[in-house]
């Protein structure tokens, strides 16, 4: 069983909608946890990473840790065709990150 | 800066054949490690290093071999190739160390891959 499970979608929304992505986690140990962002054919880059519960927001992106239900969130408000992508969502306790599969997003123009 | 470049991008070997990914980085990072991404999989990690003259073995390692005799590069060698070892391969490094906090998040920077295909 993979530590972390992720919805790989696709997920196609309108320009403008709110994208909501999630992720659940078994490692208990787990304290960091992050988004990365994947292009087609290109390398993964990080988008936000967070230290233990609760939300961080940057700009258009808002990232959310429950540690009481193993669940991981990314919202992305007001969603462009700049947007489309694949996210990643990880976890970590020290240098070893457990990915999720991906969730593939298209943002309609 | 060039960050993380991976080369070659794209391969084709046959079966049995060996070769060698490179994987060089220009940001003094400590922290170096190869993943595998297959679809539906997600990323894996293959070997990883803490620094030069360390390797360690992650999730999948079976059939690659690693070196790290410099800070800058980590090259992965495929010993025999097989058709299960068809993958995108990315190489990651960071500043990674112990610690606690938000300092011991490891946040990984990504090359844009190596798509390797056996026959």
């Amino acid at each position: 069983q993979k530590e972390v499970e992720q919805d790989p979608g696709p997920l196609s929304v309108p320009e403008g909608a709110i994208v909501s992505l999630n992720c659940t986690y078994s490692n208990s140990a787990f304290q960091y946890f992050m988004w990365y962002r994947q292009y087609s054919r290109k390398g993964p880059e990080l988008l936000m990473y967070t230290y233990s519960s609760g939300n961080k927001e940057d700009g258009r992106f808002t990232a959310q840790v429950d540690k009481s239900s193993k669940y991981i969130s990314l919202f992305i408000r007001d969603s462009q065709p700049s947007d489309s992508a694949t996210y990643l969502c990880a976890g970590s306790n020290d240098y070893k990150l457990s990915f999720g599969a991906g969730t593939t997003v298209t943002v309609r123009a | 800066n060039a960050g993380v470049t991976q080369t070659p991008k794209f391969q084709v070997l046959k079966t049995g054949q060996s070769m060698t990914l490179q994987c060089a980085q220009d940001m003094n990072h400590e922290y170096m490690s190869w993943y595998r991404q297959d679809p539906g999989m997600g990323l894996r990690l293959i070997h990883y290093s803490v620094g030069a003259g360390i390797t360690d073995q992650g999730e999948v390692p079976n059939g690659y071999n690693v070196s790290r005799s410099t800070t800058e590069d980590f090259p992965l060698r495929l010993l025999s190739a097989a058709p299960s070892q068809t993958s995108v391969y990315f190489c990651a490094s960071s500043y990674w160390g112990p610690g606690t906090g938000t300092s011991g998040a490891n946040v990984l920077t990504f090359g844009a891959g190596s798509r390797l295909t056996v026959l």
